[in-house]
């Protein structure tokens, strides 16, 4: 249980153009999401954190107008990278936190590696 | 300073060896601690929690030093299938997971 789907798994994409990142949580409803992205060699950096029906709270340094967060269903999260750049190339992860009876447990999506060429 | 701290390694160990990571964090109101595991371009895997008691897991144990903030992981018997990054998870009371850079551990025949 507690499966979060997550879609594209590799998307390439050109300078400029915009790419949307879907995370699902398939069998339990995400009321929290949690948007990663990790350069190489290096490690999650939390983006930021979507919360079903309110605004995304962002890290500090991320651009809230660039990476667009969008929280609308207990079961769906989207990242939209707008007008891509080269830098913005990295392997991008959802996590959903999940309650499981007396403690939280935080399951991934399989993560989406994002080419901007 | 990070917030959580790890060695990157690579750790080069042979089968059947013994190998220790450690990782140090900053925020003492840290509450909750894990290893997770990712693969090569793979998403993190949870590994085990780590508990203030110290705990085990077949050949994983890990354990936490509040007085000192930093947790341990002890992999026995090593296999060639433990190949993979090891992350230190941290939550503090954000509820955010903060990871540790990962400590690369490679095992040899």
């Amino acid at each position: 249980g507690a499966v979060v789907s997550q879609h594209p798994s590799r998307v390439i994409c050109k300078s400029g153009t915009s790419v949307k990142i879907e995370c699902r949580s398939l069998d339990f409803q995400a009321t929290t999401m949690f948007w990663y992205r990790q350069f190489p060699k290096q490690s999650l950096m939390l983006m930021a954190t979507s919360n079903e029906g309110s605004k995304a709270t962002y890290e500090q340094g991320v651009e809230k107008d660039k990476f667009l967060i969008n929280h609308a269903s207990l079961t769906l999260s989207t990242l939209t990278v707008t007008s891509a750049h080269p830098e913005d190339s990295s392997f991008y992860i959802c996590s959903a936190r999940v309650y499981l009876g007396t403690v939280y447990g935080y399951t991934f999506g399989s993560g989406t590696r994002l080419t901007v060429v | 300073r990070k917030e959580v701290e790890q060695d990157p390694g690579p750790f080069n160990v042979p089968e059947g060896a013994t190998v220790a990571f450690n990782c140090t964090y900053s925020n003492s109101a840290s509450q909750s601690f894990f290893w997770y595991r990712q693969d090569c371009r793979k998403e993190p895997k949870l590994l085990m929690s780590v508990y203030s008691s110290g705990n085990e897991d077949g050949r994983f144990t890990a354990q936490l030093n509040r007085a000192s903030q930093y947790i341990s992981l002890l992999i026995r018997d090593s296999k060639l299938s433990d190949s993979a990054t090891y992350l230190c998870v941290v939550i503090h009371n954000t509820d955010k997971l903060i990871f540790g850079t990962g400590t690369r551990l490679q095992v040899f025949p």
